[in-house]
């Protein structure tokens, strides 16, 4: 089966503009999850879809950040406006039962 | 709250010895655990998981996982360790969703780097 597909790979941005990132979770999996990995850290939850409908967003900034999964399908992350801490790895997982298949990442780097 | 601990920041070994990765958690009810190995540039790559069975999980690429309920740990171990092995590796716990039995989001630790010297 396909993976999780993420794009961009990376992405070089000045504080204070705007980003977003996509994903595209493995067909069938009704759960999607965007993750933040800063560096030296564990990956940490910002949102959780169950189908298009949020079910847990208890960490993500939402002063800056927004996140949206129409048909409970792709999911889009955005970033608006940066900050230099939000540089990290984006990560996109989607599960079904008690597997769960991450994407590889977007790489962001705020400058 | 849910949580998984890995205290070491990094582990060295050298190529063919045994290795092992430690984890513990702290949950409330019964633990699914899994781990997961991070390449440079890559997203997480599944290894094992423990959901409940057997104590000793057997994962990818020669992997294998000790489940103890008393020490509250899910050590992953590995018989004789490679220079490819070399990785960033998370210990990961599943929180349970509000009002659901089937999905929950994972808690990580903060990762642990294998160094595998030849």
């Amino acid at each position: 089966e396909a993976g999780v597909a993420q794009s961009p790979r990376y992405k070089i941005i000045e504080k204070r503009q705007s980003v977003a990132f996509w994903c595209n979770p493995i067909s069938g999996h009704a759960t999607l999850y965007w993750y933040q990995q800063i560096l030296g850290q564990g990956p940490k939850l910002l949102i959780q879809f169950q189908n298009n409908g949020v079910v847990d967003d208890s960490q993500l900034p939402k002063d800056r950040f927004s996140a949206e999964r129409l048909k409970g399908v792709d999911s889009t992350l955005k970033i608006q406006p940066a900050k230099l801490e939000d540089s990290a790895v984006y990560l996109c997982a989607s599960s079904l039962g008690h597997g769960y298949t991450f994407g590889s990442g977007t790489r962001l780097t705020v400058v | 709250a849910q949580s998984v601990a890995q205290p070491e920041d990094q582990v060295n070994v050298a190529e063919g010895n045994p290795l092992t990765v430690k984890c513990t958690y702290s949950v409330s009810g019964n633990p699914y655990l899994f781990w997961y190995v991070q390449y440079p540039n890559r997203g997480l790559q599944f290894l094992l998981k423990y959901i409940t069975g057997d104590n000793l999980v057997k994962g990818s690429y020669g992997f294998e996982a000790e489940f103890n309920k008393s020490q509250t740990s899910f050590h992953l171990k590995k018989p004789s360790a490679l220079v490819s092995d070399s990785a960033l590796y998370f210990c990961a716990v599943r929180d349970m969703g509000p009002g659901s039995s089937n999905t929950g989001k994972l808690i990580f630790g903060q990762g642990t780097t294998l160094q595998v010297k030849p």
